[in-house]
C-alpha cells in the first residue's frame, strides 16, 4: 500500500531534549516535505527537500532541522523543542515538485513540549 | 503577503443538501489550485485540483469553480452525506511549486 507513514504518531517531551520525528514514504517519490498545523492558521510550510542530500527553508524554519540522505526519509529534528513547537506535524510526499502532481499527506505527528 | 482566507469557519448542512465552501486568495500568479479533505486525526486528503486556464472542474460529486477575476475559488459538494463531515481546505502553490499556502480551513458538519 502506498503510504507516509510518520513515527512517533504522539510524543510528550520537555523544553530543551532533543528529538527526531521520522517520516518514510514507499512511492520513491523526490519530494518531501514537513508542515505544522495550528488552530486557525491552517498548515505551515517548515522545510522540504526536491531530492536527496536537497533540502531548503519552507515558512516557519526557525527551531527545526531536517535531513534527506535516502530518498524514502525525511526525519524532522528539534534539538533543543520549546513550548511553542507543540504542535501537529506533517509529512508529505509528492512524485516529484509540484506541477500538478497531487502531495500525499503522512497520519500526523501530535507534540507537546512542556 | 500570500494567503488564502476563508469566508466561513464552519459550515452546517443536512444530509443530501449541496454545500459550497468559499475560499479567497492574494496571489494573482498563482496558477494551480488544490482542495484537501482533513477528516479527524487524519492528515490532509486531495480532493480535486483546477489550473488557471480553467474556470470549472468536476469531479465525483464535487466542483471547484475559479473565478480569476475577484481571485475566489469555491467547491461544491453534492448530496453531501456524513462522511464528507471534515476541515476542507483551498490552496494554492507558491514559490516556483515547492511550497502549497493553505487556508485556515473550513470545518464541514453535516446533520442527519
Amino acid at each position: 500500500e502506498a503510504q507516509v507513514t510518520q513515527n512517533p504518531r504522539y510524543l510528550i517531551t520537555v523544553t530543551g531534549k532533543k528529538l527526531t520525528v521520522t517520516c518514510s514514504q514507499n512511492m520513491n517519490h523526490e519530494y518531501m516535505s514537513w508542515y505544522r498545523q495550528d488552530p486557525g492558521l491552517g498548515l505551515r510550510q517548515i522545510y522540504y527537500s526536491m531530492n536527496v542530500e536537497v533540502t531548503d527553508k519552507g515558512d516557519v524554519p526557525e527551531g527545526y532541522k531536517v535531513s534527506r540522505k535516502e530518498k524514502r526519509n525525511f526525519p524532522l529534528i528539534l534539538e533543543s523543542p520549546s513550548p511553542n513547537q507543540t504542535s501537529l506535524y506533517f509529512c508529505a510526499s509528492s512524485f516529484r515538485e509540484f506541477s500538478t502532481d497531487t502531495q500525499y499527506f503522512g497520519p500526523g505527528t501530535r507534540l507537546t513540549v512542556l | 503577503g500570500e494567503s488564502v482566507g476563508l469566508h466561513l469557519p464552519t459550515l452546517s448542512v443536512q444530509e443530501g443538501d449541496n454545500s459550497i465552501i468559499n475560499c479567497a486568495y492574494s496571489n494573482s500568479a498563482s496558477d494551480y489550485f488544490i482542495w484537501y479533505k482533513q477528516e479527524s486525526g487524519k492528515g490532509p486528503q486531495f480532493i480535486i485540483d483546477i489550473r488557471s486556464n480553467m474556470d470549472k472542474r468536476q469531479g465525483q460529486r464535487v466542483t471547484v469553480l475559479l473565478n480569476k477575476t475577484v481571485k475566489h475559488l469555491s467547491l461544491q459538494i453534492a448530496a453531501t452525506q456524513p462522511g464528507d463531515s471534515a476541515v476542507y481546505f483551498c490552496t494554492f502553490l507558491s514559490g516556483g511549486y515547492n511550497k502549497l499556502i493553505f487556508g485556515a480551513g473550513t470545518r464541514l458538519a453535516v446533520h442527519p
